[in-house]
């Protein structure tokens, strides 16, 4: 049972927008910021979103992440089959002293 | 470019020890954090701990306290991850990653990862 929960799996076709959820605590998402990761199969995983909504370079702007209270969100635009994976939210907890995960999204796209 | 390669993967019997490298490249090492991470089969994400290269501190998750020890050598930019009194649901895919921000590395925030280690533990 993760800390951080999120849909354990989410679906579009492709040119739709989807969210995925990830679910905390004031311990955690609620007082500290989100992290999102895509991971394929036999991969590293890949940071997506830093700092609640930050993009990396390289990042395509059809992805975007939000915070709010004890919740957050990874949204993707324009859905593209490349974007079948694994995603992950992450943060920091402070009553577990660690860093805590979701139990992450499988992406479909249909 | 930053890069971080790890050592290949291991098979190991239960109640023995494992040592997984990640050789560091591209950058300053002792700038940023090393943490690592792992993933059991069909299984997510999960944390295992940090350490500074810089001044060799630690952190480590509560599940593996007192089972892990990270250490680094600077001369070669290679951090080490090991865990002992290996059991079956220690099999996994271990990475390192590099901390993204300098100062802080208690935030979930890695900007390059390892290729990833498999560990199998089996008898």
């Amino acid at each position: 049972q993760s800390v951080l929960t999120q849909p354990p799996s989410a679906s579009g076709t492709p040119g739709q927008r989807v969210t995925i959820s990830c679910s905390g605590s004031s311990s955690n998402i609620g007082s500290n910021s989100v992290y999102w990761y895509q991971h394929l199969p036999g991969t590293a995983p890949k940071l997506l979103i830093y700092t609640n909504s930050q993009r990396p370079s390289g990042v395509p702007d059809r992805f975007s992440g939000s915070r709010s209270g004890t919740s957050a969100s990874l949204a993707i635009s324009g859905l593209q089959s490349e974007d079948e994976a694994d995603y992950y939210c992450a943060t920091w907890d402070d009553s577990l002293k660690g860093v805590v995960f979701g139990g992450g999204t499988k992406l479909t796209v249909l | 470019q930053v890069q971080l390669v790890q050592s290949g993967g291991e098979v190991k019997k239960p109640g023995a020890s494992v040592k997984v490298s990640c050789k560091a490249s591209g950058y300053s090492f002792t700038s940023y954090g090393v943490s690592w991470v792992r993933q059991a089969p069909g299984q997510g994400l999960e944390w295992m701990g940090w350490i500074s290269p810089y001044n060799g501190n630690t952190n480590y998750a509560q599940k593996v306290q007192g089972r892990v020890t990270m250490t680094r050598d600077t001369s070669t930019s290679i951090a080490y991850m090991e865990l002992r009194r290996l059991r079956s649901d220690d099999t996994a895919v271990y990475y390192c990653a590099r901390n993204g921000d300098s100062e802080n590395f208690d935030s979930g925030d890695y900007d390059y990862w390892g290729q990833g280690t498999l560990v199998t533990v089996s008898s």
